[in-house]
């Protein structure tokens, strides 16, 4: 059974800072990998998406890689601000044909002015 | 709409009485997919609709728990007898294609079981 973790579980930092947010799985046979941005009390908003055959993403200050075989993603924020703050997930696709993800728990993060 | 729609986006119920949940996907996206997060967890799958095909209900934690989905869009999850520990954000998601894999959530309906 996959199993996904996100470390740090939180992280605060103060505006500008550049930061690095990880995720780590078990099986490394998936089929790709999402990362999302959860505000509170608000759903899910899709920041990146790799599929298997790629390395990376990149969409503005942030730039996603995976690395399949060592079973870990790290999502990277540059020049934070203190509207990034809020929890990311990392979520792993199993199933070619369709995916259902299989979700970390979160990491929460404070950019502090 | 431009987004997954979902309502009621509170409710709150006793224990017992019986729940109905919906989603209105994005349109002309073929899958649908129902989440739940409960306090301190992380996201759980629960059932997967694409096209005309049957659902992947794999996810589902009782039998208290189903969900159809009508012309293929509009969705609705149905929680008979609820208990407490259904109290939870479910959450729904399309996807334009099979294998992009991409997801696009809702804001979650939240379930509070008194």
């Amino acid at each position: 059974k996959q199993e996904v973790t996100q470390i740090p579980a939180a992280l605060s930092v103060p505006e500008g800072e550049n930061l690095v947010l990880n995720c780590s799985f078990t099986d490394s046979a998936i089929y790709n990998l999402q990362w999302f941005r959860q505000d509170p009390g608000k759903g899910l908003t899709s920041l990146l998406l790799i599929q298997s055959s790629q390395r990376e993403q990149t969409s503005g200050r942030l730039n996603a890689s995976l690395d399949k075989s060592s079973g870990r993603s790290t999502l990277y924020i540059a020049a934070s601000q203190p509207g990034d703050s809020a929890t990311y997930l990392c979520a792993v696709g199993q199933k070619s044909g369709y995916s259902t993800l299989t979700f970390g728990k979160g990491t929460m993060l404070l950019v502090s002015p | 709409g431009a987004g997954v729609s979902q309502s009621p986006s509170n409710k709150v119920t006793e224990k017992g009485k019986d729940v109905e949940l919906r989603c209105d996907p994005i349109s002309g996206h073929t899958a649908l997919y129902w989440y739940r997060q409960s306090l301190g967890q992380g996201l759980e799958f629960l059932i997967y609709f694409q096209g005309n095909s049957a659902p992947d209900k794999s996810g589902l934690p009782s039998d208290r728990f189903s969900a159809e989905r009508t012309g293929g869009s509009v969705s609705t999850l149905t929680i008979q007898r609820t208990q407490q520990e259904d109290s939870a954000v479910y959450l729904c998601a399309s996807s334009p294609m099979i294998n992009t894999g991409e997801l696009f959530f809702g804001e979650g309906s939240r379930l509070t079981v008194l």
